[in-house]
Order: structure tokens, then sequence, then C-alpha cells
């Protein structure tokens, strides 16, 4: 079965600093997406990916930026956290069949204190 | 542009008894629609989706949803609920008719289900 993994399940940051969230897929798909996810709010589209080195901005892309430099692994990066980007932060992937569906990894709590 | 709507964000049912969670959509062209289920502490999970054919689909947990194109819903049912069914559910759409991007891919708000021993 298709594995997606994130680095860290829980992260506390301090306001200014820069951070890398990882995300690594093991099924060779073309498309990898970071959401974020706000009680009430449901899942939110930050960036992302339909290949190496390709980006697009979804709903949310302020204050964030993406890396792609390898087709199994997708990066977020926050260049100074604030305290607004305390959120999970949720990394899936998916073939690029239309019909198919999401592969989530388990999620990263981040804390920006 | 396509949009999901979840009217309830709780749904509260007795174990034992018949679920059903709501999803209303909208789309420019044809759907394909998804229920996606969150654990405490985990990702999203896979549940089951819609492409074409029969209206009702059968999924994982014991789960069935039930398409109705004229009332643009994708329900999410279950004939007897148990108390590991409490989770967060989320129901997505993709309009078939417009290329493929990250955006083409929507989620609604959430329902929160808890199932009462």
């Amino acid at each position: 079965d298709v594995k997606v993994t994130q680095s860290s399940r829980y992260l506390v940051k301090r306001t200014g600093e820069k951070v890398f969230l990882e995300c690594v897929q093991d099924m060779d798909h073309e498309n990898m997406f970071w959401y974020r996810q706000d009680p009430g709010l449901g899942l939110r589209l930050i960036y992302f990916s339909y290949d190496v080195k390709m980006k697009e901005k979804g709903d949310i892309p302020e204050g964030y930026s993406v890396s792609r430099e390898k087709k199994e692994r997708f990066s977020l990066i926050l260049e100074s956290a604030s305290t607004n980007q305390t959120s999970m932060y949720l990394c899936a992937s998916s073939s690029d069949s239309l019909n198919e569906k999401l592969f989530f990894g388990s999620g990263t709590q981040l804390s920006v204190l | 542009a396509q949009s999901v709507a979840q009217p309830e964000d709780q749904v509260n049912v007795a174990e034992g008894n018949p679920l059903t969670v709501k999803c209303t959509y909208s789309v420019s062209g044809n759907p394909y629609l998804f229920w996606y289920v969150q654990y405490p502490n985990r990702g999203l999970q896979f549940l089951l989706k819609y492409i074409t054919g029969d209206n009702l689909v059968k999924g994982s947990y014991g789960f069935e949803a039930e398409f109705n194109k004229s009332q643009t819903s994708f329900h999410l049912k279950k004939p007897s609920a148990l108390v590991s069914d409490s989770a967060l559910y989320f129901c997505a759409v993709r309009d078939i008719n417009l290329p493929f991007n990250g955006q083409n891919f929507v989620f609604g708000p959430g329902t929160r289900l808890s199932v009462l021993p």
C-alpha cells in the first residue's frame, strides 16, 4: 500500500524561525500536496507539485514556499514562522489519473510560540 | 468553481443505530466524489469514491454512500454504528471536466461523528 511519511509528528518552533516540513512518498506518484487543517475550516491547499521542480500555488500560499528536488520528496518551508501558522499540516500524494484518490501522511502538528 | 458543503458540524448517534453524514456539492461539470475519515491525531484515510455507474457505493469499514445527481448530494451511511466509528469525516469533490491541478480537489469543512455507547 502507498505510504506517505511526514518527518515529524509534533513540532514546536519560535516566532521568526525558519521551519522545514518534510514529506516522502514511496509509490512514484507524480502529484504531491501540502494542506493546512484548522478546526472549522477543513483542509486548505497551500501548494501542490505535479512534477519534479514544478509547483503551483494553492489557496493560501502566503508565508510558505515549497521544494521538490526529487520525485518522492516534497518539502514545505516556513521562511519566518508566525503564531498564525500554528496548525496541523498534511501532506498528500496521488497519481496522474483523474479518478485517483489522495493518499495522506499522518500530519505534523506545528506550534509556533 | 466547485464547492462542498457538510451542513452538520457534529452528528451524534447511539451505537447500533444507523448513521448518516450529509454532503452536498457544486460543480459545473460531472463530479468525482470521495469520503475520507480522520481518526484522532492521524491523517485522512480514504473510505470510498463515486466515479460512475451504480449510485450506491460501498467502501471500507461497512460504510456506503449514495450519489444523487438531482439533489447534488453524496451522503455517507452505515446501517449500524460502532463506537470506533467516532471520527472526523470529510467529503471531497473533483470536477472531471476541469484540467487536473491541486485546486481541482475540494474538501468540505468536515463533520464530527460521535457514536455513543
